[in-house]
């Protein structure tokens, strides 16, 4: 157990739809990111939080955004959802993020289906 | 750009023999590397880190990996493969500083290990 909790663990929803995936990272550490895992592109860094700041981005569509609350529990809303999105979405924390060397705690992951 | 190849996105090995997994990287900068490993339905967990400390940096579970600038190698070894082996890894070069980090993961390879 890594500590990370993800919700759902899984997720079935139709094209079009919008969704909400939350992430509690472990105790202490303050930096959040998502990434999505797919057959196709494989593991594929989305976005990282900081301390409720928007640190880094990666390859995350407009149609997906993210946030940071206060309490440092995260939030992944994807829109429009289209038959491509169907993934597995893992929230991911480490203590800081700064200088690259950070490990990440990864969580169990939400499979998300898109019918 | 940095970017991770990883080559054979499937390893067989016999249980008891050597397992090797290749990683090969690009970065700009000196590069910080990582093996994670990722056991059928879990999030990834970390096998071990290079930080420019030692090249041959010693993981959890008996593995190990060795550092080669000249070669832009980071290959993953285990001189006797377990059956609790059989799962996916995934190479992955970072670079970040401050309260920013950005991983990019290689496609991953599964290895099976073969009674």
């Amino acid at each position: 157990d890594s500590g990370v909790t993800q919700t759902p663990k899984h997720l079935i929803t139709a094209t079009g739809q919008r969704v909400t995936l939350r992430c509690s990272p472990r105790s202490g550490d303050l930096s959040v990111y998502w990434y999505q895992q797919s057959l196709d592109q494989g593991l594929q860094f989305l976005i990282q939080y900081y301390n409720g700041e928007e640190r880094a981005k990666g390859n995350i569509l407009e149609r997906f955004s993210a946030q940071q609350f206060p309490d440092l529990h995260s939030e992944l809303n994807l829109s429009s959802l289209e038959l491509g999105d169907s993934a597995l979405y893992f929230c991911a924390s480490s203590v800081e993020g700064g200088g690259g060397v950070d490990e990440q705690f990864f969580g169990p992951g939400t499979r998300l289906t898109v019918l | 750009a940095q970017s991770v190849t990883q080559l054979g996105s499937h390893v067989s090995v016999s249980e008891g023999a050597l397992v090797l997994l290749r990683c090969n990287y690009s970065s700009s900068v000196p590069p910080y590397l990582f093996w994670y490993v990722q056991y059928p339905n879990q999030g990834l967990q970390l096998l071990l880190k290079y930080t420019s400390a030692a090249t041959l940096v010693k993981g959890i579970n008996g593995f190990e990996a060795e550092f080669k600038k000249s070669e832009t190698s980071f290959h993953l070894t285990k001189p006797s493969a377990h059956m609790s082996d059989a799962a996916e890894y995934f190479c992955a070069v970072s670079e970040g500083s401050g309260g920013y980090q950005k991983v990019t993961f290689g496609i991953g390879t599964k290895l099976q290990v073969i009674p």
